[in-house]
């Protein structure tokens, strides 16, 4: 069955440190997304991609990065980690053509940063 | 003009009651407004979503109601159960926004036994 996974479920790390979150997708969505949840703040968008090389800043873009070298991963890369960006962070996917607005979401990743 | 608010923030529910969830927004462009269930745990998941062409979409004992002209639309979970119990999200979209989904802060619903 295809599936959306993420990696690792759960990271702490210091803050200045790089960290990359790995979402890795087997349903051959062009689409591909990133949020953080906070309380309070519901689901905001970091980054999306609607292909291979395609990258794009979402509301809350500052301090993050992707890449997107192939249809199946777009790794998040925290550049220096801040305590700010403590939150739960998911990875999506969708079909552009048949249901673009269908989000298949991973199961999430827990950060810290102390 | 991007936001999506979304109230309550928290809803308790008797068991067998209706629960309602209330959703603004202030786009005219879009198009596609989908409703996420959220576990603990887990990752949001899509539970019925309606296009502003119709006023109301029914799946089993979800519901969503679309007021254009208001520019709202609400999630109607009859017959709540505990099993229910999740935070659930609704969103919205432009079709030629490649599937770019705005969510509203989410709502926490507790279904008491």
């Amino acid at each position: 069955d295809a599936e959306i996974t993420q990696s690792p479920r759960h990271k702490i790390t210091e803050t200045g440190r790089q960290v990359t979150l790995a979402c890795h997708q087997t349903w051959n969505h062009n689409n591909m997304f990133w949020y953080r949840q906070d309380l309070g703040h519901g689901l905001r968008l970091i980054h999306y991609s609607y292909g291979v090389q395609d990258t794009n800043k979402g509301e809350v873009s500052d301090g993050y990065s992707v890449s997107r070298s192939n249809t199946e991963d777009l790794p998040l890369t925290l550049e220096s980690a801040a305590s700010s960006q403590t939150s739960v962070y998911f990875c999506a996917s969708s079909d552009p053509i048949t249901s673009p607005g269908e989000q298949y979401f991973g199961p999430g990743t827990r950060l810290t940063v102390t | 003009q991007q936001q999506v608010k979304q109230s309550p923030q928290s809803l308790i529910v008797q068991k067998g009651g209706i629960s309602i969830i209330n959703c603004a927004y202030e786009n005219t462009a879009f198009d596609y407004f989908p409703w996420y269930q959220q576990f603990p745990g887990k990752g949001p998941a899509l539970l019925i979503a309606i296009r502003p062409d119709v006023s109301e979409k029914k799946e089993g004992r979800f519901t969503i109601s679309f007021n254009k002209s208001a520019k709202q639309f609400s999630l109607h979970i009859m017959d709540s159960q505990p099993g229910d119990s999740a935070t659930y999200f609704c969103a919205a979209s432009t079709y030629n926004q490649g599937g770019k989904l705005i969510f509203g802060q989410g709502t926490e619903l507790s279904v008491k036994p």
